[in-house]
């Protein structure tokens, strides 16, 4: 596709479940970022790739947040036993390469409520 | 560690004034971004500045680096209802870590 693709769109999940959040980035595109946003607040770094390959893993909030890119190119950010806290917008972004000049692509994102 | 700070957070402007919203790091930046993200969208990539004391514009956006490299504006002239939505500031240090601002929500009365 043209843009960064991101599913699902909405997910509701109750307090202690697993969610698994997706991301396709632009295709070609080697470096692809996942992102928390909470209401009103800017994008706040979770982790980085490089391929395959995990980076910077330094914004992940707890160790029940795993992300994984297995073969450079789709990701997938898993949260398990979620909590209230962690209801946010998660957006994927990609970028041609991993230089910090590189324009950032961001998906529509996923918007995930834990009740 | 290295902090990303913008204001104003909230600005309403009636349309036709201008509009203002500030960054500055606590640390020198190798470059900084500006993007846009209207209500309900994702962010969008409008420009970058790399150079001390840059300044570049896009019809009614000036956008400047500071001579520091530590501070960005961006300036909208005569705002228009198009330019609703929340502007960060994304900036890039010498580690290579990058970090956005808290963005700057413009409203502007028609």
């Amino acid at each position: 596709g043209a843009g960064v693709s991101q599913s699902p769109r909405y997910k509701v999940a109750k307090r202690g479940q697993d969610v698994a959040l997706r991301c396709d980035p632009i295709s070609g595109h080697v470096s692809l970022f996942w992102y928390q946003q909470a209401l009103g607040q800017g994008p706040e770094f979770l982790t980085y790739f490089q391929n395959e390959a995990q980076l910077d893993k330094s914004g992940l909030p707890s160790d029940r947040f795993f992300a994984e890119r297995p073969e450079g190119s789709v990701s997938t950010l898993k949260i398990q036993r979620t909590q209230q806290e962690d209801s946010a917008v998660y957006l994927c972004a990609s970028s041609l390469d991993g230089r910090s000049y590189q324009p950032q692509h961001f998906g529509d994102g996923t918007r995930l409520s834990i009740l | 560690g290295q902090q990303v700070m913008q204001i104003p957070q909230y600005q309403h402007v009636q349309e036709g004034e201008d509009f203002t919203t500030y960054c500055n790091s606590s640390t020198t930046l190798s470059n900084i971004q500006w993007y846009k993200q209207r209500p309900g969208g994702h962010p969008v990539f409008l420009i970058q500045l790399v150079k001390s004391g840059e300044v570049k514009k896009q019809k009614r956006l000036t956008f400047q680096f500071g001579e520091a490299k530590k501070n960005s504006s961006l300036h909208i002239t005569a705002t228009q209802t198009t330019d609703v939505g929340t502007y960060f500031c994304r900036g890039s240090g010498n580690t290579g870590k990058l970090i956005f601002g808290q963005g700057t929500t413009l409203q502007v009365k028609p």
